[in-house]
């Protein structure tokens, strides 16, 4: 089974800290994406990236910048925090092969910035 | 860039029944993808139709795609419990596009 860890399941951070949070994916994934998800606003994307050193901006990404130095780990990082980016993060993986459509998600980071 | 919304926001239900969830979407696909998240958690990929598919079936799940109106269905049958959820869409294009999701609540 493809397995996503995501390094904490829940986090507290004040205004102006240095926050990162990592993923990791066992299943040699090329791809990897960062997700934020927000009641009433569903998941939107904040970056991506399809190979090691490679990333992409997504939807959202202000604030935020990413770190895939190996291929199975892809951590999120904000420089600043902003209670703004209080929110539920979600890591996910998919293959470059047949089925990449399909992505699997790690368990959620909820974070709170104060 | 939000492209599909599901249909209904909540749905509530009592165990037995079924539970059916629409999406519909704005521009063509390749692909639409059904997922479940359970509270507080990361999402599970349900089931996949191609866009050539009009109708696929997993376990006690049902998926219909009419690209002609740009809309899916996921129909759980029998519902239990355990099925108490969100339901997210996702469409392809240059990635994956999610709904807001349809939360579930299955009374026992």
């Amino acid at each position: 089974d493809v397995k996503v860890t995501q390094s904490s399941r829940y986090l507290v951070k004040r205004t102006g800290e240095k926050v990162f949070l990592e993923c990791v994916q066992d299943m040699d994934h090329e791809n990897m994406f960062w997700y934020r998800q927000d009641p009433g606003l569903g998941l939107r994307l904040i970056y991506f990236s399809y190979d090691v050193k490679m990333k992409e901006k997504g939807d959202i990404p202000e604030g935020y910048s990413v770190s895939r130095e190996k291929k199975e780990r892809f951590s999120l990082i904000l420089e600043s925090a902003s209670t703004n980016q209080t929110s539920m993060y979600l890591c996910a993986s998919s293959s470059r092969g047949k089925g990449a459509e399909t992505q699997y998600f790690g368990p959620g980071t909820r974070l709170l910035v104060l | 860039s939000q492209q599909g919304e599901e249909d209904p926001q909540a749905l509530s239900i009592q165990e037995g029944e079924n539970a059916t969830m629409n999406c519909s979407y704005k521009t063509s696909i390749n692909n639409l993808q059904w997922y479940r998240q359970n509270s507080g958690r990361g999402l599970v990929h349900l089931i996949l139709i191609r866009s050539n598919e009009r109708e696929k079936h997993s376990g006690r799940l049902r998926v219909t795609l009419d690209t002609s109106k740009k809309s899916s269905s996921l129909l759980i049958t029998a519902s239990r419990a355990a099925d108490t959820a969100s339901y997210f869409c996702a469409t392809d294009g240059s990635r994956l596009t999610f709904g807001e999701g349809t939360q579930l609540t299955v009374n026992p």
